[in-house]
């Protein structure tokens, strides 16, 4: 069974510094991953996902994630956050079978220091 | 373009107490999902339904149940709410079965329940 961890709970970085926030998977075979953001009060909101191909994801709001197989990871990268990405992020990880289950991660707070 | 649409979106119950929660979408997806997030614990999946008249267990079903009478609705009831219950719930949907169309989540119901 698909499985994905957070390690880190919770992370503060100034404005304008970079930001690489870990996830790592469980799954046999080549997993879908996405990363979600969830702002306060909100719903989830899909960042960027990766299938196949280049192993460097583009995503929405400026973010990017690289997967890498032999480490069983998919960190999410920011090169300068803003005050706004201040928000949970969540990691998930699908298995390309048919039951279309997505599992999340138990999520990062991400705290913007002015 | 409301896309998911949760009701209510904050409710107070008492042990013991019924409701049933709504989803709504207006992307004619086949596939619906109900999480709850807990603190610490990410969104985990209570149900999931993938077409009209058809519904599944996920990985907390126990204390729930759940109906797709309609392509676009799909219910979340509690017969009889326990303080375990507490918590927000999400509504999600996906075109198809295929992971890798991904969710689109409603802005969460805030359960209490006292």
């Amino acid at each position: 069974a698909q499985s994905v961890t957070q390690p880190d709970i919770h992370i503060t970085v100034s404005e304008g510094a970079s930001l690489e926030l870990r996830c790592n998977y469980s799954y046999g075979a080549t997993p879908y991953l996405f990363w979600y953001v969830q702002s306060p009060g909100q719903g989830l909101q899909l960042l960027l996902k990766y299938f196949s191909g280049d192993t460097l994801v583009q995503g929405i709001k400026g973010f990017e994630a690289e997967f890498k197989r032999s480490q069983s990871s998919f960190n999410l990268r920011k090169p300068s956050v803003h005050w706004s990405d201040a928000a949970e992020y969540f990691c998930a990880v699908g298995a390309s079978s048919s039951a279309s289950k997505i599992i999340f991660g138990s999520g990062t707070r991400l705290s913007i220091r002015p | 373009n409301a896309g998911v649409t949760q009701t209510p979106k904050f409710r107070v119950l008492k042990t013991g107490q019924s409701m049933t929660l709504l989803c709504a979408q207006d992307m004619n997806h086949e596939y619906m999902y109900w999480y709850r997030q807990d603190p610490g614990m990410g969104l985990r999946l209570i149900h999931y339904s993938v077409g009209e008249g058809t519904t599944a267990k996920g990985e907390v079903p126990d204390g729930y149940n759940v109906s797709r009478l309609k392509k676009q609705n799909f219910l979340l009831g509690l017969e009889s709410a326990a303080p375990s219950q507490t918590s927000v719930y999400f509504c999600a949907s996906s075109r198809g079965q295929r992971t890798n169309y991904g969710y689109t989540f409603g802005s969460g119901t805030r359960l209490t329940v006292v």
